[in-house]
């Protein structure tokens, strides 16, 4: 069981704005900061978000990040069927160890 | 872009050791903290060890602690991850994963290593 807990599953249309959640604890989301990735099958994951909301350079403002106490969410705007993949959440704890989602899988109807 | 590669990946028996090798495209890896993180088959990501630019600062995740060591190899400029007494539950894609500038975690991650731990 993941330390932190996602949706196993999303869904959305072309063009909608779909949001992932992620929840945790005060010892983890709560005093650290947010990472997001998406992984596509047989490949590695990339990252799309680090420090809860920034982008690194690439990733299309479509993807946004925010904290808001011990949760954390991914916006994926102007949905596109390339997005369809799996995301995870990611996080320290105050005990250093990484934490990482179960993982949402984002289907694009 | 950053390419990071991964090596050392196998078949092992249980109780059995291996040892994997990360690399970078730039030969970087000494100026950059380090993570491994596996992805057992069809299941999701889990954080393994971290290691500091300077190597003073080692973390391992409570599943591997005492059977795997992270370290640097300052002359290759590699990162390396030994694993000992290995069980069938590691059996997973190992991936290495290098910071960002300005000392993100899991800026680039390789395609990752296959270690299949069976008898």
């Amino acid at each position: 069981q993941s330390a932190l807990t996602q949706p196993p599953s999303a869904s959305g249309t072309p063009g909608q704005r779909v949001t992932i959640s992620c929840s945790g604890t005060r010892s983890n989301i709560g005093n650290n900061y947010v990472y997001w990735f998406q992984q596509f099958p047989g490949t590695a994951p990339k990252l799309l978000i680090y420090r809860n909301s920034q982008r690194p350079s690439g990733v299309p403002d479509r993807f946004s990040g925010s904290k808001s106490g011990t949760s954390a969410s991914l916006s994926i705007s102007g949905l596109r069927t390339e997005d369809e993949a799996v995301y995870y959440c990611a996080t320290w704890d105050d005990s250093m160890s990484a934490r990482f989602g179960g993982g949402t899988k984002l289907t694009v109807l | 872009d950053v390419q990071v590669v991964e090596s050392g990946g196998d078949l092992v028996r249980p109780g059995g050791s291996l040892r994997l090798s990360c690399t970078d495209s730039e030969f970087s890896l000494t100026n950059y903290n380090v993570n491994w993180v596996r992805q057992a088959p069809g299941k999701g990501l889990e954080w393994v060890a971290y290691i500091s630019l300077t190597g003073a600062v080692i973390y391992y995740a409570d599943s591997v602690k005492g059977r795997f060591t992270i370290s640097r190899d300052t002359v290759k400029k590699s990162i390396s991850l030994q694993m000992n007494s290995l069980r069938v539950d590691d059996t997973a894609l190992y991936y290495c994963t290098r910071d960002l500038d300005g000392g993100w975690h899991f800026g680039y991650w390789g395609q990752g290593t296959l270690v299949d731990v069976s008898s």
